[in-house]
């Protein structure tokens, strides 16, 4: 079973609106990352939010974290045309490696 | 951009072909890894390395090795392609040696472009 789970799993807005997407988890984490996918290529890392955070900002980003609840939000502001693409949560565990989620397919219209 | 680099970018084989996926990164980083990842779909951790001659199955099950001889090359190889070994592969490398991995942790993961496979 998945650790992780975006939702939803596909958003579309205008350019100059705000994007949240979701990310829920299963287990105690050490820390929750961020990653950005275009299509067809690699992942990209966004930001990283250590479990004793309960915020952090970069940018036009804002990642909250609630490990009472085991959940997580991306927040971009602002977004434009070029904010389209995938976004994945993936939770670190203390195992081998990060865990994914499926991720949230954003579409920001011009 | 991530200095870690994936050939080829695609590849269709036939099946019953050996191939192996070429991974390099040049930043120096302890541990890697291999994802299976189909499209809009999640991705699965196949193989993991710790570092040099450190090699360890994922937990998606996989019909492919891999090996690790230096520590900027990390190849996956596949003896016999069939089309179930149809998607994409990525690799991706992370720090090994930072105070907040010695702690257990899991840092930044770098990934390549991805080696789209088609098996016909």
């Amino acid at each position: 079973s998945q650790q992780g789970e975006e939702d939803p799993q596909a958003l579309s807005i205008q350019e100059g609106e705000n994007a949240t997407m979701n990310c829920s988890y299963k287990t105690s984490i050490n820390n929750l990352q961020w990653y950005r996918q275009n299509s067809g290529r690699g992942l990209v890392h966004l930001i990283l939010i250590r479990s004793n955070e309960r915020e952090k900002h970069s940018g036009r980003l804002r990642v909250t974290l609630d490990t009472s609840k085991k959940s997580s939000s991306l927040l971009i502001t602002a977004s434009r045309a070029a904010d389209t693409a995938s976004y994945f949560c993936a939770t670190d565990t203390g195992r081998r490696a990060l865990t994914f989620g499926s991720g949230t397919r954003l579409q920001v219209q011009p | 951009e991530a200095d870690i680099y994936q050939t080829p970018r695609y590849l269709v084989i036939g099946t019953g072909k050996k191939i192996t996926l070429e991974c390099s990164q040049t930043m120096g980083h302890d541990k890697m890894y291999w994802y299976q990842q189909d499209p809009g779909m999640e991705l699965h951790l196949i193989h993991y390395s710790y570092g040099v001659n450190s090699t360890e199955k994922g937990d998606l099950s996989s019909e492919s090795t891999v090996s690790r001889i230096r520590t900027e090359h990390f190849p996956l190889t596949l003896e016999s392609a069939r089309p179930s070994h149809t998607s994409q592969y990525l690799c991706a490398s992370s720090e090994g040696n930072s105070d907040y991995f010695s702690q257990g942790y899991n840092t930044e993961a770098f990934f390549g472009q991805g080696t789209r496979l088609t098996v016909v």
